[in-house]
């Protein structure tokens, strides 16, 4: 299996533009979580999903922040409008059950 | 008080000598727990779960969970500068959740 597949890896955009960072997880996998990780704050939680269902998202840090999973094999984060504290790695991981999370490579976002 | 605590460190250890790395949650109702391992600019990944008190050994890797003290720690035997990394504790916070919450990490170096 190819592991947990984030897109973009990076992004550079400017303040007030929208963001989309995209999410396939491992074939099989009915847990998807997205992360944030930033220096300061570390690795938090913004929201999972399971078997496609929103379960938590009391991470998420404010209304400009949407995340969906249509499907078993694709998930969203979208930031509208973005800023500079967004400034973040992004991450999405994926797990069977109560099992191991796989991460993907994470998707590094700068806002300017 | 954070769900999750880990002194950031970074602890500093020899090559050979035993690195001890320490996390506190406040949900007593917990009942899983993780250690993961991140290298710079990459994406955790698991080294070990402990689902009940006492000692889990995993060749130079130990986990010690005390769930009265709510303690969970990590020990490393026989430390090689490989292991230079920032580990992260992570808890599913709560009685039968699947909420995964992750400490701040601590850095480990092991110098030559």
């Amino acid at each position: 299996d190819a592991g947990v597949i984030q897109s973009p890896r990076h992004e550079v955009t400017e303040m007030g533009q929208e963001v989309t960072l995209r999410c396939k997880p491992i074939s099989g996998h009915d847990y998807l979580f997205w992360y944030r990780q930033t220096m300061m704050r570390g690795l938090e939680l913004l929201i999972y999903f399971n078997n496609n269902v929103p379960i938590d998202d009391s991470g998420m840090p404010e209304d400009r922040f949407s995340a969906k999973m249509p499907n078993a094999s694709f998930s969203t984060l979208k930031i509208q409008p973005s800023e500079p504290r967004d400034s973040a790695v992004y991450f999405c991981a994926s797990r069977v059950g109560a099992g191991e999370l796989f991460f993907g490579e994470g998707s590094r976002l700068t806002v300017l | 008080q954070k769900e999750v605590e880990q002194n950031s460190g970074p602890l500093s250890v020899p090559e050979g000598a035993i690195a001890s790395l320490n996390c506190t949650y406040s949900d007593r109702g917990s009942q899983s727990f993780f250690w993961y391992r991140q290298y710079s600019g990459k994406s955790p990944e698991l080294i070990m779960s402990i689902y009940s008190n006492g000692d889990k050994e995993d060749g130079r890797f130990t986990a010690q969970l005390n769930k009265a003290s709510q303690y969970v720690s990590l020990l490393i035997r026989d430390s090689q500068p490989s292991d230079s990394a920032t580990y992260l504790c992570a808890v599913n916070i709560g009685y039968n959740t699947d909420k995964l919450i992750f400490g701040t990490g601590t850095r480990l170096q092991v110098f030559p």
